[in-house]
This record gives structure tokens, sequence and C-alpha cells, in this order.
């Protein structure tokens, strides 16, 4: 049974350009949630998509958006990279409520430069 | 979602057991106490959770005081694969909300 899947697992870019990151949910879940884990420290929630929707959204700056795609896998777009943006990226997928937690993927390392 | 709080580190002997305390004073009545773990690089893991019932699965067992303030997350016997993060989370699953990380325990099993 495949878990989350997230793509590309590295990736580096420079200031100012624009990121996609890839996230395909554990079969059976229908909900996708994106965390930013800076080095050092534990997860922090960006947003959560369910139904094609955005639910809902942590504290994060509207150059953070995403979307989810009708197969409930999901993206994450960030714009106008800074270098406060590296970070690992983590995707995580459940059901909704999530009575049996959360499955987070491995992560994508974003590193700007 | 109620405050936890946890040690920053702690180190165990492999293959004794590792038991992990978690303070959630604030908890209310319907947040369950979840654990996830976090090893190096990795995306964090599910590993149990409860209401106000001791839990037992086949990763480990976890204790919750009466007054459900407090709870201690027990691995039988801990291997150097269990050196990681671990992560309290007071949590109730009906709201959808998402989970809110604090700094966990990092967890050093010695061989």
């Amino acid at each position: 049974d495949a878990g989350v899947t997230q793509s590309p697992t590295h990736l580096i870019k420079t200031r100012g350009q624009q990121v996609t990151l890839r996230c395909s949910p554990k079969s059976g879940h229908d909900t996708v949630s994106w965390y930013q884990q800076a080095l050092g420290q534990g997860p922090q929630f960006i947003f959560q998509y369910y139904e094609e929707e955005e639910r809902q959204r942590g504290n994060f700056p509207d150059r953070f958006s995403g979307h989810q795609f009708p197969n409930y896998s999901s993206e994450l777009n960030v714009n106008a990279l800074l270098l406060g943006d590296s970070a690992l990226y983590l995707c995580a997928s459940s059901e909704l409520p999530p009575n049996y937690g959360y499955t987070f993927g491995s992560g994508t390392r974003l590193t700007v430069v | 979602d109620a405050k936890t709080t946890q040690p920053p580190s702690m180190d165990c002997a492999e293959g004794r057991a590792a038991n992990l305390p978690c303070n959630h004073s604030t908890i209310s009545g319907n947040e369950y106490v979840y654990w996830y773990r976090q090893i190096h690089s990795q995306g964090p893991q599910y590993i149990i959770h409860g209401l106000k019932n001791n839990e037992t699965n086949e990763m480990a067992s976890l204790i919750i005081t009466e007054d459900r303030k407090s709870s201690t997350l027990i691995l039988p016997h801990a291997t150097l694969r269990d050196t990681a993060v671990y992560y309290c989370i007071a949590y109730f699953s009906g709201s959808a909300r998402q989970l809110t990380f604090g700094s966990g325990t990092q967890l050093t099993v010695l061989p």
C-alpha cells in the first residue's frame, strides 16, 4: 500500500523564483495538508485541501498557494522565493475527520540561494 | 488545541524501555493525546493516540493519568532505530483542525 508520495525530494532555487511541489496522498485519503519545517523546529501548518478547495490556512503569506486535483493529489506553489523559505516541505494526507491520524510523506527539501 | 510540554532531550540504553513524558494540563474533555515521531530527514510517523484509557499497539504503549493532565509514551524495548524526535500533541480529530507541533523530545538510544 503506497503511502504519501512527494516530488521532488530535493530542489535548489534562486531568490525571486517560483517553485511547485507535488503530493500524492495515501490510497483512500481525500484530504491533503501541507507543512513547512525549518531546520531544528517542528512542522508548521500551511494549509489544507479537501474537495479541491482550501479549507484551512495557517499563518503564511499569499505567496504560498495550492491546488487539489480530482484524484486528490495536490500541489504547493511558492512565488517570489525568499532565503527564509528554505525548509523541508511536508505533505500529510488523511480521511476527514482524521480519526486515525495523518500520514506524512518524506518531504521535499527546498533550498533557496 | 491544548499546549503540551515535553523535555527537550532524553537518552535510553538499547534494549531498555524508553519512557517519554508529556504534560497537557489544559487538555479539554474531547481532545485526544497523539504521539508522532520523526526520524532524521523523514516525515513524522503516527505512533499511537488515546483519550483516557491506556492504549497499546505494536509500536508502543500510552499511559494517560486519571486526571488526563499528563501522559507517558513507552517504547518497551528501545532499539537504535527508535532514535528520533517524539512529538506529543493534544488534538480533537472531530474538529479537523491541524496538528500543532511543539519542539518535541529528542530521544537518543545508546548502544
